[in-house]
């Protein structure tokens, strides 16, 4: 079993819908939860961070920790044709730890 | 955020030669970078921890000895391709770790696409 799980899609989106993006896991002792954003041969870039439980709110994006369920989420808002990109999440046990990326989801949002 | 930047951004080299691939932390020193591979429509995958001033740290099936890694300073770390093969093209990507009062993660390089004929 993977550290981390993450549906590839992709998901294809109309212009100003609601993105919901997932991610489990099986480590119960993963503390910090990231999502990364990649456009097309580009280096990921660094979107949100959460430590432990609860949300986080950042202009239209919402990252969401579920350490019950060992489920994250990443909402986006009003989504954009801007938005379009392959979001990676990630995670690590402590400060100092390696991090584990999901696969990444591709996603489209059409104008 | 941190600026972290590769060059060159994209190579093409003969099958046997060798490649280096320099990352660089712009506006901050970097104890830790990482580097990483990644193919077509699948997800980072760690190749080796680079610690400034010591030896870097492979993970599991990475041959240190064809991927050479140098952190010789606290924004500079090279990996280094000897005698690349056409198996080893792919987008190589760096990291470096950013730790504040806040919160520690990884600002990543724009990566840097191999192609070996």
């Amino acid at each position: 079993q993977k550290e981390v799980e993450q549906d590839p899609g992709p998901l294809s989106v109309p212009e100003g819908a609601i993105v919901s993006l997932n991610c489990t896991y099986s480590n119960s002792a993963f503390q910090y939860f990231m999502w990364y954003r990649q456009y097309s041969r580009k280096g990921p870039e660094l979107l949100m961070y959460t430590y432990s439980s609860g949300n986080k709110e950042d202009g239209r994006f919402t990252a969401q920790v579920d350490k019950s369920s060992k489920y994250i989420s990443l909402f986006i808002r009003d989504s954009q044709p801007s938005d379009s990109a392959t979001y990676l999440c990630a995670m690590s046990v402590d400060t100092g730890n390696q991090f584990y990326f999901g696969t990444g989801t591709s996603l489209t949002v059409i104008p | 955020g941190a600026v972290v930047s590769q060059h060159p951004s994209w190579v093409i080299c003969k099958s046997g030669t060798s490649v280096k691939i320099e990352c660089r932390s712009l506006d901050f020193q970097a104890t830790t970078m990482f580097w990483y591979r990644q193919f077509p429509k699948q997800s980072l995958m760690l190749m080796a921890t680079s610690n400034e001033g010591s030896k870097a740290t492979y993970e599991q099936g990475v041959e240190k000895d064809k991927f050479l890694i140098n952190h010789a300073s606290l924004t500079l770390s090279t990996l280094t391709v000897t005698s690349a093969h056409p198996e080893d093209s792919s987008f190589y990507i760096c990291s470096a770790r950013v730790r504040d009062r806040i919160q520690e993660t990884q600002y990543f390089g724009p990566g840097t696409r191999l192609l070996v004929l």
